[in-house]
């Protein structure tokens, strides 16, 4: 069964700084990892996506996640946090090749961004 | 390319009151995806269909919960009667792909039910 684990609930940079939110997940299969991003108020959105191709993974707004099989962790990272990432941030397992295969979402990690 | 369609977006009930959300996925999207997201929590997946078949609800309380896919592509949630602890958003999703295709693409979320029980 999928699970995944977000490590830091809250996380506070000043702008300009680098920004890194924490993500370890469990899966029985070959995963796909996905982190969403939810401003207040507004629907989720696709950041950036692994499925098996590149461990580096690039998205939008700047950030990048890499998936590193041995230690499990698919962490977001962005090098200059800016007031606009101010959000709540969700890692996401999947997998196939098993018919009860589901998204799971992480608990979240909201990130307030210092002026 | 429309999005995930979902109405409506506030609802405000009191307990015992039944409530319906509805949901339009995006157009060719074979699994649909109902979650609740009480505040402060990640989204909790409730019930997953491919095309007109549940393929997962096993976190539904079906002792007041259902929902339906009708012909493949709307879908509607049932809730019947509310408790206070049914506070939540209810996020509906779609995507392309499944396992059963062996592939599996990103959801995409439509703006969420805002449900208040009083």
């Amino acid at each position: 069964a999928q699970s995944v684990t977000q490590l830091d609930s809250h996380v506070s940079v000043s702008e300009g700084t680098p920004v890194l939110l924490r993500c370890n997940y469990s899966s029985s299969y070959s995963p796909s990892l996905f982190w969403y991003v939810q401003h207040p108020n507004k629907g989720l959105q696709l950041l950036l996506k692994y499925t098996s191709a590149a461990t580096l993974v690039k998205g939008i707004n700047g950030f990048e996640a890499e998936f590193k099989k041995s230690e499990t962790s698919f962490h977001l990272t962005k090098p200059s946090a800016h007031m606009s990432d101010a959000a709540e941030y969700f890692c996401v397992v999947s997998d196939l090749g098993s018919s009860a295969s589901k998204i799971i979402f992480g608990s979240g990690t909201r990130l307030s961004i210092r002026p | 390319e429309a999005g995930v369609a979902q109405s409506p977006r506030y609802k405000i009930i009191e307990k015992r009151q039944s409530v319906a959300f509805w949901c339009n996925p995006i157009s060719g999207h074979a699994t649909l995806y109902w979650y609740q997201q009480i505040l402060g929590q990640g989204p909790k997946l409730l019930i997953q269909f491919q095309n007109n078949g549940v393929v997962d609800d096993s976190q539904l309380p079906k002792d007041r919960f259902s929902a339906e896919r009708l012909k493949g592509v709307d879908s509607t949630l049932k809730i019947q009667p509310a408790k206070l602890e049914d506070s939540a958003v209810y996020l509906c999703a779609s995507s392309l792909g499944s396992w059963l295709t062996g592939s599996h693409t990103e959801a995409f979320f439509g703006q969420g039910t805002r449900l208040t029980v009083v």
